[in-house]
């Protein structure tokens, strides 16, 4: 009930190109959802967070999509870069991001 | 504005070996999380600390684990003694109170021959 299920594993998209991940959780108790985004060699850094009382949030050319009835919430990055090439998890905790669960993460490479 | 730091940034060593990860938070954060990354199980969380207290220690794997904050401005995490299957990436977080995200160290990559 703790997992976070993200796919998929590896994705590819051609520059100027649409990338979607997909992430399902099962913990009702969870009320906040973050993805990060992994460059080799560093550590994760903070993208964009939803909280379940919005279905969508959208920070320049990134977007939280959340349907909390399916328990499911998805990245949406427009207009794909090669520099958003790297590993991209998401994550999910309950009362206030102090313990936070994480996605197996994908791996996103953006062709030029 | 100084980010998490960890050292060190390699460590090899051999099986047996008693090993030290060093992590600073971030200054006036209250919060320090430990995880693990592999590829086979993702990023884990082993332990938490809010004001230099352990909250939360579910996840450190065995008792060869054991992590410290003696001051606001310092944490260890040991493994002593290492084995081969403790071979991972190493990630130090702070954050703040509230509804503040987690700033996560470039890591510690640990490799147990």
């Amino acid at each position: 009930q703790q997992q976070v299920k993200q796919s998929p594993q590896s994705l590819i998209v051609q520059k100027g190109g649409i990338s979607i991940i997909n992430c399902a959780y099962e913990n009702t108790a969870f009320d906040y959802f973050p993805w990060y985004q992994q460059f080799p060699g560093k550590g994760p850094a903070l993208l964009i967070a939803i909280r379940p009382d919005v279905s969508e949030k959208k920070e320049g050319r990134f977007t939280i999509s959340f349907n909390k009835s399916a328990k499911q919430f998805s990245l949406h990055i427009m207009d794909s870069q090669p520099g958003d090439s790297a590993t991209y998890f998401c994550a999910a905790s309950s009362q206030g991001a102090q313990k936070l669960v994480f996605g197996q993460g994908t791996r996103l490479t953006i062709n030029p | 504005d100084a980010g998490v730091i960890q050292s060190p940034r390699h460590e090899v060593t051999e099986m047996g070996q008693e090993v030290t990860l060093r992590c600073k938070p971030i200054s006036g954060h209250d919060y320090l999380f430990w995880y693990r990354q592999t590829m086979m199980r993702g990023l884990e969380l082993l332990i938490y600390f809010n004001n230099n207290v352990p909250i939360d220690d579910s996840g450190m794997p065995e008792d060869r684990f054991s992590a410290k904050m003696p001051n606001a401005s310092f944490s260890t995490l040991k493994i002593q003694p290492s084995e081969p299957r403790d071979s991972a990436v190493y990630f130090c977080a702070s954050r703040l109170t509230g509804n503040q995200p987690q700033h996560f160290g470039d890591g510690t990559r640990l490799s147990i021959l």
